[in-house]
Parts: C-alpha cells; sequence; structure tokens
C-alpha cells in the first residue's frame, strides 16, 4: 500500500539552526500537509499546500518556518532559525483532495539542544 | 476558534466489549469527519472517514455523524487488546478549493483489558 514517508526519523539540533524535514507524499496525491505534536499535546496543524503554493497557515507558521516541492516527489519543511520550543514530532500528509482522507508519514521528532 | 472536543479518558472495557468514543465540533461548516488510531510514539493512522448523517459501517468498526447536534462517535465491535491505543477525531472544515486543515481534538486513551 503506498505510503507517505518522512525523513530523517530522528533529528537533533542546536538552537538557532536551521532544519530541514523531508517527506515523499504519496505519488497520486495533491495536497500535502505539515502538523506537528508537541509531546502530551493535540496534533496541530501548520500548513498547507497545493499547486505548488501554501493555500492555507496556521499562526505557528511565522516566518521561521517555509515549505517547498524542489521536485516532483519531495515536500520539505524547513525552519530558519529553531527555537526550544519548535522539539516536537513533525508529520507530513498528503490527500487525493481537499476533503478526502489525508495520510500521514511516520514523523520526524525533531529536539532543539 | 474551531473546536474539537473528545474525553481523554481512559476508557476502559474488556475484550470483546463494544467501545464507544464520542467526540463533538464547534464549526457547523464542517465537511468531513475523520477517526486516527494513535499508538504511543507513532504517527495518526486512519481509522474512518465519514462525510453525511448516519452510520458507516467497516469491519469491527462503525462511525456515526450527527451535523445537527454537531456529534461523530467511534463503535469498536469485539475490542481486541490491539485496540488499545488514543483515539484522535478529527474535523475538516469548509471545502475553499484549496487543501483543507485538519482540527484535531485531544484524543481518547482506550484500554482493552484481558
Amino acid at each position: 500500500e503506498p505510503e507517505v514517508t518522512q525523513t530523517p526519523s530522528h533529528q537533533v539540533t542546536q538552537m538557532g539552526q536551521e532544519v530541514i524535514l523531508r517527506c515523499v507524499p504519496i505519488s497520486n496525491h495533491l495536497y500535502f500537509y505539515w502538523y506537528r505534536q508537541i509531546l502530551g499535546q493535540k496534533v496541530e496543524f501548520l500548513v498547507s499546500f497545493y499547486n505548488n503554493e501554501i493555500s492555507e497557515k496556521s499562526e505557528i507558521f511565522d516566518d521561521q518556518f517555509s515549505v517547498e516541492r524542489p521536485d516532483g516527489s519531495n515536500f520539505t519543511l524547513k525552519i530558519r532559525s529553531t527555537k526550544l520550543e519548535d522539539s516536537a514530532m513533525y508529520f507530513c500528509a498528503s490527500s487525493e483532495a481537499g476533503y478526502q482522507p489525508q495520510h500521514f508519514g511516520d514523523g520526524t521528532r525533531l529536539s532543539i539542544l | 476558534q474551531k473546536e474539537v472536543e473528545q474525553n481523554s479518558g481512559p476508557l476502559s472495557v474488556p475484550e470483546g466489549a463494544i467501545a464507544s468514543l464520542n467526540c463533538t465540533y464547534s464549526d457547523r461548516g464542517s465537511q468531513s469527519f475523520f477517526w486516527y488510531r494513535q499508538y504511543s510514539g507513532k504517527s495518526p493512522e486512519l481509522i474512518m472517514f465519514i462525510y453525511s448523517n448516519g452510520d458507516k459501517e467497516d469491519g469491527r468498526f462503525t462511525a456515526q455523524l450527527n451535523k445537527a447536534s454537531q456529534y461523530v462517535s467511534l463503535l469498536i465491535r469485539d475490542s481486541q487488546p490491539s485496540d488499545s491505543a488514543t483515539y484522535l477525531c478529527a474535523v475538516n472544515g469548509i471545502l475553499t478549493g484549496g487543501g483543507n486543515k485538519l482540527t484535531f481534538g485531544t484524543g481518547t486513551q482506550l484500554k482493552v483489558e484481558l
């Protein structure tokens, strides 16, 4: 069964450093998303991406965050200058259409020291 | 502020029993409703989705939607110890023509006891 793949599974970074989290969505899906989940808290929406542009973003997704689809398969989330509070699990998801089920990758655990 | 509310639990049921998980949502414009299962330290795994009022069955799982009451539920029949997990209710907003964010509840922890 097709799945969303994310790399790396765990990223440890010093505060202030840039990180790039990578995702390969399911191949026939057109809508891509990033969510995060701080330990013990609910899953929170960050950004949605369709037709090579951001379609919606949350208040969390400030100027330090950016997304890109550099080629036909990868979808990346960049955090320019990480803060301690960016420590969380980051999940990539994709769906065929906007209203259809979103399928999640295994996540990247981001630890900021 | 669009909210999705769930009882955090834990909900304990004996093996073989029916587990009933409930969720309410505040945005009347919500269009699509999803149940995800999340094991500790893992990612959300899609269990069921429902778009229309009524019941939708898939194997041991039944999703129920009542838009007038803004209520979604998930029934798990013949509960197994492997069903022990946190169940997340997620709601998709008004279709805008672009991607649609999911708003998640905090999840209900289910424990199926031998």
